[in-house]
Order: C-alpha cells, then structure tokens, then sequence
C-alpha cells in the first residue's frame, strides 16, 4: 500500500531563517507530488506541483521554492522565512487519476 | 471572489442531526473531491465525485453539475464527524498537473 510521510510535523522558525521540508512517498512510482499551504482561517492553495523529477511547476509566486531530486522525494525550501509564511504545510501524491493523498503535515510558525 | 464557495463557515449540531454543507463553484470541473481535516490536520479522502451521488456509511455526497453544486450529507451525527469539511474541484481543462481548488472548509462541531 502506499504511504505519504512528512517532516518534521512541527517546526519553529525566526525570521530570515532557512527552511526545508521533506516529503516522501512509499508504494508507488512517478507520483505527481504537490505543496499545498493552509494559513490560518484560509484554504488550501496549492504552492508547487511536480509530474516527474526535476519538473517543478509553481502557482504562486513567493520566496518559497521546490525542488523534486528524486522520484518519490519531494522538498520544499526557503533562504529566509517571512511571517507570512507561517501556516500549515501539507503534501499529497495523485497518481495522473483525480483523487489526491495527503500527508499529514507540518506545522511551520515563523517568530 | 473564490472560485469554491462552501456554506456554511461554521456548523454546530447535535448528535444524531442530519447534516448539510454546501459548495457551490463558478468554473467548468471535471471532479470534485469532499475531503476531511481533523483537529490535528491530517486530511482524508471522503469522495470524489463527476457526476450524480456516492453514499459511504452515513455519508452521501451529490453534485448537479447544471447547477455547480454539490452537497455532503451526513447523517445520525456523532461528537466523531467534528472536524473541518472541504471542498475541492478539478477545473477543465485538466492540465497534467491535475491541481485542484479548494473552498475555505466548513467547521463542524456535534455536541454529545
């Protein structure tokens, strides 16, 4: 079966600090992979999506990137953290079908 | 204006109620996935739907695609359904990426 894994679950961060998070996914090969980013009292907003590796694309221009250096790896990342990134970080995996699988997250706060 | 707009924001109801939360969209979709956000953030699948009605246990979920609506019932709540409901849908055309847009969530809260 397949599973999602992300890390670390919580994370605190001041501002101007770097930032990386990790996503992995188990079971299953050449995933599309997405970052999604959940800030308080707001919805989703899909970040990055990635349909192979080194194929990044992104919906939101922003100081975040991401990068795919593997097939089933997927890292989000920052050179210096604003407030405004501060929120709920979430991962999932679609296999080119429309249903998506989502990790369970990382809870970012930038001080 | 959000493309996803569900309803309402915030739901309380007590257990065993018959529950309805609404989502509505102003685009062409060829999908839309109700999806579960428990108090620790975790989400999980609970439909994904193109046309008609899927039932799962005590959920049942529906669209009209004519209408752009769908609605996710629950029925015979339990203190267990608390949690924040989503709405999400596939807009068409469908590029490779397969991105989806989600509506704000319905927080619901069923009280023993």
């Amino acid at each position: 079966s397949q599973t999602i894994h992300q890390w670390p679950a919580t994370l605190v961060q001041p501002v101007g600090s770097p930032l990386s998070l990790e996503c992995t996914v188990e079971g299953t090969s050449n995933p599309n992979l997405y970052w999604y980013r959940q800030a308080a009292g707001r919805g989703l907003q899909l970040l990055f999506y990635s349909v192979g590796i080194g194929q990044i694309s992104s919906e939101v221009p922003q100081n975040l990137s991401a990068s795919r250096p593997q097939d089933r790896q997927f890292i989000l990342s920052s050179k210096k953290l604003l407030l405004s990134d501060s929120g709920f970080y979430l991962c999932a995996w679609s296999r080119g079908g429309y249903e998506q699988y989502f990790g369970p997250g990382t809870r970012l706060t930038v001080t | 204006k959000n493309e996803v707009e569900q309803s309402p924001q915030n739901l309380t109801a007590q257990e065993g109620e018959f529950i309805t939360i609404n989502c509505s969209y102003s685009v062409g979709i060829s999908a839309l996935h109700w999806l579960q956000q428990h108090p620790g953030g975790g989400i999980v699948s609970l439909f994904m739907l193109s046309s008609g009605k899927k039932k799962h246990g005590r959920l049942i979920a529906t669209i009209n695609i004519q209408e752009k609506h769908s609605s996710l019932h629950i029925t015979a709540s339990h203190p267990r359904d608390s949690a924040v409901y989503i709405c999400a849908v596939l807009k068409v055309p469908a590029n490779t990426g397969n991105q989806f847009y989600f509506g704000t969530g319905t927080s619901l809260t069923v009280i023993p």
